[in-house]
Order: structure tokens, then sequence, then C-alpha cells
């Protein structure tokens, strides 16, 4: 099945410093990976998503890269508040299954 | 409105007692999930149901059974708490023909003692 590793599981920015998180897959089958935003005490939320016919995707603030040949994808969000601040996931879908998901990282935006 | 709702919030029950979770979603998707959070915040699928039917039960020791009356919801069973149940519990629902996007509960946090 398919394993999804995020680092760092921690990351602590100035605010108004950029954030970097990254994840690779394992399963060169899977099409869809989305990222999840986490505040404390609520579910997770999707930010932003990336199918595999695309390499980048920007909304704002956050800009997702996919590349497909190395099977890693990442999350960059540029001039950090603190309200950026929680857990965030990526996670990685192929075929009928569930989002498998990343383990997750805790980002601090420090003001 | 809310998309995906969960009850109780907050569950706290001794070792031994069986209790359930309700989840109710109201965008009108096909497919819902329950996840377990553990401490260190993994997130790992138990359960997935597509219009009413299991079709995904992983590792999951049967003292959890989910039951769907509907397509609309999604409720966790579990029998005999262990002290390892203690978790968040969130349910999820997608619309697989609409794309993959999942929305999530609020969760509800179990504490068994």
């Amino acid at each position: 099945g398919e394993n999804v590793e995020q680092h760092p599981s921690t990351l602590s920015v100035q605010e108004g410093d950029s954030a970097v998180i990254k994840c690779t897959y394992s399963d060169s089958a899977s099409n869809y990976f989305p990222w999840y935003k986490q505040e404390l005490g609520k579910g997770p939320q999707l930010i932003i998503d990336i199918r595999s016919n695309v390499g980048e995707k920007k909304d704002q603030r956050i800009a997702v890269t996919l590349n497909k040949t190395a099977k890693h994808f990442s999350l960059h969000i540029t001039e950090t508040q603190p309200e950026d601040s929680a857990v965030y996931f990526c996670a990685a879908h192929s075929g009928n299954t569930p989002l498998v998901f990343g383990k997750g990282t805790r980002l601090s935006v420090i003001a | 409105d809310t998309a995906v709702s969960q009850t109780p919030k907050y569950l706290v029950t001794q070792m031994g007692n069986d209790k359930s979770i309700k989840c109710e979603q109201n965008l009108g998707h096909d497919t819902m999930y329950w996840y377990k959070q553990d401490s260190k915040k993994f997130l790992k699928i138990m359960f997935s149901y597509n219009n009413k039917e299991l079709i995904i039960n992983e590792t999951v020791p049967n003292r959890f059974s989910p039951k769907s009356p509907d397509k609309a919801h999604l409720n966790l069973h579990i029998n005999s708490l262990e002290l390892g149940d203690s978790a968040v519990y969130f349910c999820a629902s997608s619309q697989a023909a609409r794309g993959l996007e999942a929305f999530f509960g609020q969760g509800t946090r179990l504490t068994v003692v």
C-alpha cells in the first residue's frame, strides 16, 4: 500500500519568512495530493491540493509543487503570519483507497 | 451550516464500557470514513463506507463496529473500551465522482480511564 513520509516534524520560522514542508510517497499510481491544516481542537481542513497532471499550483501565499518522477511534493508558505501556526498534513491517494496521511508537521510562526 | 458533524466532542469513560460516536454529513457525499488520531497526531484510516457499504476495514479490533444507516450517517460503536483506545476520532466524507477532497468533522476526543 501507499506510504507517505513527511519532514520536518516540527518547524519554527520568524513571521514574514517562508516555510517549506516536504513529503514523499511510495505508490507511483497515486494521483491526488492534498494538504491539510489542523488548528488546535479542530479537524483537518484542506488548504490546497494538486493532481498528478500538474507540476505546481499556487493560491495566494500557499503553493504546492509535485515531482512525479521523484515521487515527492512540497508545500510552500510565503510571508508567514502567526495564524499560519498549526499542524500541516500531506496526503496521497490512488485508486479507490482512502487518503494516506503523512505524520504531520507542527509549524510555529514566531512574531 | 456544518458540513460534517460529530457528537459528542468529548467522551470520558471507564475501561470496559461500550460507547458510540455519531457522525452526519449534509454534503450529499457517497463515501464516509473514520480516522483515528493518536497522541502524536498521526492520522490513520479505520473504516471507509461507500453508499452504506463497508469497503475498507483496516486492522482495527473487532470491538470497533461501524454502522451506516444511510449515506449521510456513519456511526462508530466501541465495545469493551481499553486504555489504548484513547485518541481523537475523526469522521470524514468525500464524493468520489466529484474529486477526492475529504471534509473532516471536528473530532471526538475519547478518554478511557
